[in-house]
């Protein structure tokens, strides 16, 4: 069976500060990989999605950027974090056509 | 653009009390739609996807159905684990990602 994973599960930066935040499946190849932000009381709200290594494309311009190094792999960055950074950053996967969305645990990031 | 509301946007029900939840969409070409339920700070939950109208799906105390402009989530008989965000998503045209409504928020009162 397939999992997701993200960590760390919370996160308090400093703003300012550098952020990475990581996303791995397991039991799939070739997944269609998904970064999301929730803010409070709000729908999710896409920020990058990838369909291979290397392929990003972004749905939000932001400070933020993502890379796929690896196949089941997801990383997203930021060189320097804002207060309205903060957020639930949820990751999640697809199969290669598309369909239905399979979330992870998410992350809590604070900037303070 | 593709649109998706749901109402109400907050819910308490007493443990027994079925009731209905509601997602509205305005899309172009709808491929799917999708429920799904989150506990405070979790990640969403997979619940059911809809591919077509009149099209029903059902899981435990719970049952999806879709038409034309909407689908309903059914809750019959909700226990106080119950309790939980439901979130609406639609997949249409040829958009690679989801179109998420703000969810209703369910509480089932023992």
């Amino acid at each position: 069976s397939q999992t997701i994973h993200q960590w760390p599960a919370t996160l308090v930066q400093p703003v300012g500060s550098p952020l990475s935040l990581e996303c791995t499946v397991e039991g799939t190849s070739n997944p269609n990989l998904y970064w999301y932000r929730q803010a409070a009381g709000r729908g999710l709200q896409l920020l990058f999605y990838s369909v291979g290594i290397g392929q990003i494309s972004s749905e939000v311009p932001q400070n933020l950027s993502a890379s796929r190094p690896q196949d089941r792999q997801f990383i997203l960055s930021s060189k320097k974090l804002l207060l309205s950074d903060s957020g639930f950053y949820l990751c999640a996967w697809s199969v290669p056509s598309g369909d239905t969305q399979y979330f992870g645990p998410g992350t809590r990031l604070t900037v303070l | 653009e593709d649109q998706v509301t749901q109402s109400p946007e907050a819910l308490r029900l007493q443990e027994g009390e079925s009731s209905s939840l509601n997602c509205s969409y305005t899309v172009s070409g709808l491929r799917g739609l999708f429920w799904y339920r989150q506990d405070p700070g979790k990640g969403p939950e997979f619940l059911f996807t809809l591919y077509s109208a009149g099209e029903e799906k059902e899981k435990e105390r719970l049952k999806a159905t879709l038409t034309k402009k909407e689908s309903f989530l059914h809750i019959t008989a909700p226990k106080p684990e119950d309790s939980a965000t439901y979130l609406c998503a639609v997949w249409a045209g040829s958009a690679r990602q989801l179109t998420f409504g703000s969810g209703t928020q369910l509480t089932v009162l023992p």
